[in-house]
């Protein structure tokens, strides 16, 4: 069916980086481009950016430029979101979203020391 | 940066009407979508392209445009519909996508 699949859960300390992947199934990957969305604790979603799987183009909200990287391998159909120089404030829920109706169940990310 | 802008609660009795507007001034030129979101769980989206709705959403949802305003409507709100729900859309450009604040749905 139909779906995204993400890595488990992640715990690190300030100023590491954290890979979170987005495997997909289903349909075709190139068609159709994937985003990154996050969820603070009790907070809102916040976009972080997008990637075309088909060029590998990408477009990252202002906030997260210079920290957030997006890349995708063809051959897995599978998207990749790097962030670095993290901080306490990026412990959150990371979502991958085929927007608008299809969403990955979510990778949390722990920013602790 | 461009902001999308939905009142922090709203609260209804069950059965009653529930409406969640959502203000953006690019929402006259760009497509709004609805999602519904209860706690531990992904966001679902309850309406897409301003007002159509997903065949497996129930026809109390419902979506309108009035310029740059757009609004959620739940008519004869259920107890399962206490959730959160976030409108998004993109820039005037369609490059950037941006989220509302949300709007918390209680249920009385």
């Amino acid at each position: 069916q139909v779906q995204l699949v993400q890595s488990g859960a992640e715990v690190k300390k300030p100023g590491a980086s954290v890979r979170v992947s987005c495997r997909a199934s289903g349909y075709t990957f190139t068609n159709y481009y994937m985003h990154c969305v996050r969820q603070a604790p009790g907070r809102g979603l916040e976009w972080m950016g997008v990637i075309d799987p088909s060029g590998n183009k990408t477009n990252y909200a202002q906030k997260f430029q210079g920290r957030v990287t997006m890349t995708r391998d063809t051959s897995t159909s599978t998207v990749y979101m790097d962030l670095s120089s993290l901080r306490s404030d990026d412990t959150a829920v990371y979502y991958c979203a085929r927007l608008p109706g299809l969403w990955g169940q979510g990778t949390l990310v722990t920013v602790s020391s | 940066s461009y902001e999308l802008t939905q009142p922090p609660s709203v609260s209804v009795s069950p059965g009653q009407t529930a409406r969640i507007s959502c203000s953006g001034d690019a929402l006259s030129k760009q497509y709004a979508y609805w999602y519904q979101q209860k706690p531990g769980q992904a966001p679902v989206m309850v309406i897409f392209k301003d007002r159509e709705r997903p065949s497996e959403v129930p026809e109390r949802f419902s979506g309108s445009n009035s310029g740059t305003t757009v609004t959620l409507t739940i008519s004869g709100v259920q107890p399962e519909d206490e959730a959160d729900y976030y409108c998004q859309s993109a820039d005037s450009s369609g490059a950037s996508v941006v989220f509302g604040g949300g709007t918390k749905l209680t249920v009385l």
